[in-house]
């Protein structure tokens, strides 16, 4: 079965600082997704950035980048130059194969405070 | 990407009531999700709700406490049946567009007085 684990519960950031929020993953499979999430206290999910499996180049979208490392299943979230409006829940998820569904499964989830 | 309309964004319910979620999304899509968030929790999958047939639950989820209609490639409903103060939740579904674009609803709060 799929797992993705998030160990990070709270991460505090000073604005304007770079900060990595940790995700690894459990899978036998060899194509799968990876995801990652902002969660405002509004609750509504804002999609980040994407990597695929096969992808050989780390993604990257704006201030976001993903630290792709498929040997050791990881996949962290990098946030450049942070900004009070990056507060948020961040969450980390991975998609399960097409034929079993295709659902997202999600990690726990790490709460982001930026200082001023 | 696709718009997601859902409904209603929040409702204050009595125990042992039902309530039923909408969600309406602007283009055909192939595969439609139902979510729970619990306070303070990550999201769970409910069901992926099937076009013309019955929705695949995982497991924990019945179809008898959270019946899931999608008549059609645009809409489903979420039905929580029967509820208690355990399924004060935050309810979203979820579409999957292209290979990898997953779209949230915005969400229903639910609180079970």
């Amino acid at each position: 079965a799929q797992k993705i684990t998030q160990t990070q519960p709270g991460m505090f950031v000073q604005e304007k600082e770079a900060v990595t929020l940790d995700c690894t993953y459990d899978t036998s499979d060899q194509s799968y997704g990876l995801f990652w999430y902002k969660q405002p206290s509004s609750g509504e999910m804002i999609f980040l950035i994407y990597q695929g499996s096969y992808d050989e180049q780390n993604a990257t979208e704006g201030r976001y980048s993903l630290n792709f490392q498929k040997a050791r299943k990881s996949a962290n979230l990098v946030i450049s130059a942070s900004q009070l409006g990056d507060s948020a829940m961040y969450f980390c998820a991975m998609r399960e194969p097409y034929n079993q569904g295709g659902k997202l499964i999600f990690g726990q989830g790490t709460e982001l405070s930026v200082k001023p | 990407s696709a718009v997601i309309s859902q409904k209603p964004s929040r409702d204050i319910c009595q125990r042992g009531t039902s309530l039923t979620i909408q969600c309406q999304v602007d283009s055909q899509v192939t595969m439609m999700f139902w979510y729970r968030q619990q306070p303070g929790q990550s999201l769970t999958l409910i069901a992926t709700a099937n076009q013309g047939s019955e929705a695949t639950y995982e497991s924990g989820f019945v179809i008898d406490k959270f019946p899931i209609s999608r008549p059609n490639l645009t809409f489903s409903t979420l039905t929580v049946s029967n509820m208690s103060p355990e399924d004060s939740s935050i309810y979203l579904c979820s579409v999957l567009i292209g290979t990898y674009g997953y779209t949230f609803g915005s969400g229903t709060r639910l609180t079970v007085v």
